[in-house]
C-alpha cells in the first residue's frame, strides 16, 4: 500500500522560506511511471497545483508562483521536497503531496496534508 | 492560461442523479480527472481520463467529456456523497483545477 506523508514546520514568518518534505512508503520515488507532486489549498478555497518532479530531477511549476517554488527529490531517502521562498500570508494553506501517473497526470495517491501558516 | 469553470454548488435529493459539470475551451480534447474531497480530508480520485473509475469507487460514479463540457454523474446519490468535487486537466506542462462544486444531498 502506497502512502505519502508530509512534514515540516507549521509556522513560518513573512518573507522567509517554507520548507516541506514528503516521505514515500510502499513505492519508490525512482519509479519511472510517476511524477511526484505538490499542491495546496488555502483555507476555504480550492486546490492549486504547485508543481511536480520526475525521478531524473526534471521539474515543472505553476507559472503563478513566479519562480518562488523549488521541488527536489532525494532517492536515497525516498523523499521529495518543496521550498517556497518569500512567503506572505497568501501562502497560508494546507499543503499536499501526491503521486501523478506519467503521461496522464492524474493524482492517484495523496498525503493527508500539512498546514503551513505564514504569520509574524 | 487554461480556465476550468464549475458551478459553486449543487443540491440533489437522496436517490436522485447528480450531474456535475466542468467547462473549458475544447475540453473534449483533453483528459479530465475528478476528485472528491470531504471536510478535513485529502481529495480522492473518483474518475480518471474522462470516464474511468479507480478500484474501490462505486459504479454509481461515471464520467463523460465532449465539446466544451466534462461531466461527472453520480447516480442514486447518498448522504455519503456530500463533498466538494474538483475537475483537473493538464495544459502545456501544467495542471489546472476547477474551482470546485459543493454537492449537497438532502
Amino acid at each position: 500500500q502506497v502512502q505519502l506523508q508530509e512534514s515540516g514546520p507549521g509556522l513560518v514568518k513573512p518573507s522567509q522560506t517554507l520548507s516541506l518534505t514528503c516521505t514515500v512508503s510502499g513505492d519508490s520515488v525512482s519509479n519511472d511511471n510517476y511524477y511526484w507532486t505538490w499542491l495546496r489549498q488555502p483555507p476555504g478555497k480550492g486546490l492549486e497545483w504547485i508543481g511536480y518532479i520526475y525521478y531524473t530531477g526534471s521539474a515543472y511549476y505553476n507559472p503563478s508562483l513566479k519562480s518562488r517554488a523549488t521541488i527536489s527529490v532525494d532517492t536515497s531517502k525516498n523523499q521529495f521536497s518543496l521550498k517556497l521562498t518569500s512567503v506572505t500570508a497568501a501562502d497560508t494553506a494546507v499543503y499536499y503531496c501526491a503521486r501523478a501517473l506519467l503521461y496522464f497526470f492524474y493524482l492517484d495517491v495523496w498525503g493527508k496534508g500539512t498546514t503551513g501558516t505564514v504569520s509574524s | 492560461s487554461y480556465d476550468l469553470t464549475q458551478p459553486l454548488s449543487l443540491s440533489v435529493a437522496p436517490g436522485q442523479t447528480a450531474t456535475l459539470t466542468c467547462g473549458g475551451d475544447n475540453i473534449g480534447n483533453k483528459n479530465v480527472h475528478w476528485y472528491q474531497q470531504k471536510p478535513g480530508q485529502a481529495p480522492v480520485l473518483v474518475i480518471y481520463r474522462d470516464s474511468n473509475r479507480p478500484s474501490g469507487i462505486p459504479e454509481r460514479f461515471s464520467g463523460s467529456n465532449s465539446g466544451n463540457t466534462a461531466t461527472l454523474t453520480i447516480s442514486r446519490a447518498q448522504a455519503g456523497d456530500e463533498a466538494d468535487y474538483y475537475c483537473q486537466v493538464g495544459d502545456s506542462g501544467t495542471e489546472v483545477f476547477g474551482g470546485g462544486t459543493k454537492l449537497t444531498v438532502l
